[in-house]
């Protein structure tokens, strides 16, 4: 299957401080990139989703002011978590999709804890 | 809205057993159907994917089928492994988004 790559896999940040996280695919062209928060033992939350050259559309609830996403390309796409608080802290992680009928690849998932 | 709800939550079995994981969406207007392994603290590995015109998948020990009228997706293993133990979503597609199911933790003992 294809290879998503996110960095960094793990981050402690200070609250108050912005944490920036990369998403790639590193062998396929993504259309679209999509970004997940997910809590302990509990399923993947839809957070935004990100077309190549727009702006990202957020799911309800998420505040974008917060949670600055930019798909500067066709193989990047960075989530930036501004103004950290504890609250924030949770997994985060991206996929990837070449087109809406093909399957989604997942990045290895960027623990933050914000202290 | 679809709404995407896995059964059992969690399940423990002895190796070498066949199993069987249950999903259920609400809405048969999918494009297609994802199944995903998740290993702890860990992302997503793709396992199958059944587009909306096909009945099932196989990749080895897994097969994986689609019933988009009852609005139900199966996924088999066959001689279960240790190495099987994983939480498994199954996700299901309209559009660009995936709407993900609850998981299913199986743990699968030596």
């Amino acid at each position: 299957g294809a290879v998503v790559s996110q960095h960094p896999s793990r981050v402690i940040c200070k609250s108050g401080t912005s944490v920036k996280i990369e998403c790639r695919s590193l062998d396929f062209q993504a259309t679209t990139m999509f970004w997940y928060r997910q809590f302990p033992k509990q399923s993947l939350m839809l957070m935004a989703t990100s077309n190549e050259g727009s702006k990202a559309t957020y799911e309800q609830g998420v505040e974008k002011d917060k949670f600055l996403i930019n798909h500067a390309s066709l193989t990047l796409s960075t989530l930036t978590v501004t103004s950290a608080h504890p609250e924030d802290s949770s997994f985060y992680i991206c996929s990837a999709k070449r087109d809406s009928l093909t399957e989604a690849f997942f990045g290895q998932g960027t623990r933050l804890t914000v202290v | 809205k679809q709404e995407v709800t896995q059964i059992p939550a969690a399940l423990s079995v002895p190796e070498g057993e066949n199993l069987v994981l249950n999903c259920s969406f609400t809405d048969s207007a999918i494009y297609n159907l994802q199944w995903f392994r998740q290993d702890p603290g860990k992302g997503l590995t793709s396992l199958l994917l059944i587009q909306s015109s096909q009945r099932e998948q196989t990749s080895g020990r897994l097969n994986a089928s689609l019933d988009k009228s009852s609005g139900r997706s199966t996924l088999y293993i066959a001689a279960s492994q240790p190495g099987d133990s994983a939480t498994y979503l199954c996700a299901g597609s309209s559009g660009d988004k995936l709407t993900f199911g609850t998981g299913t933790r199986l743990a699968v003992r030596p």
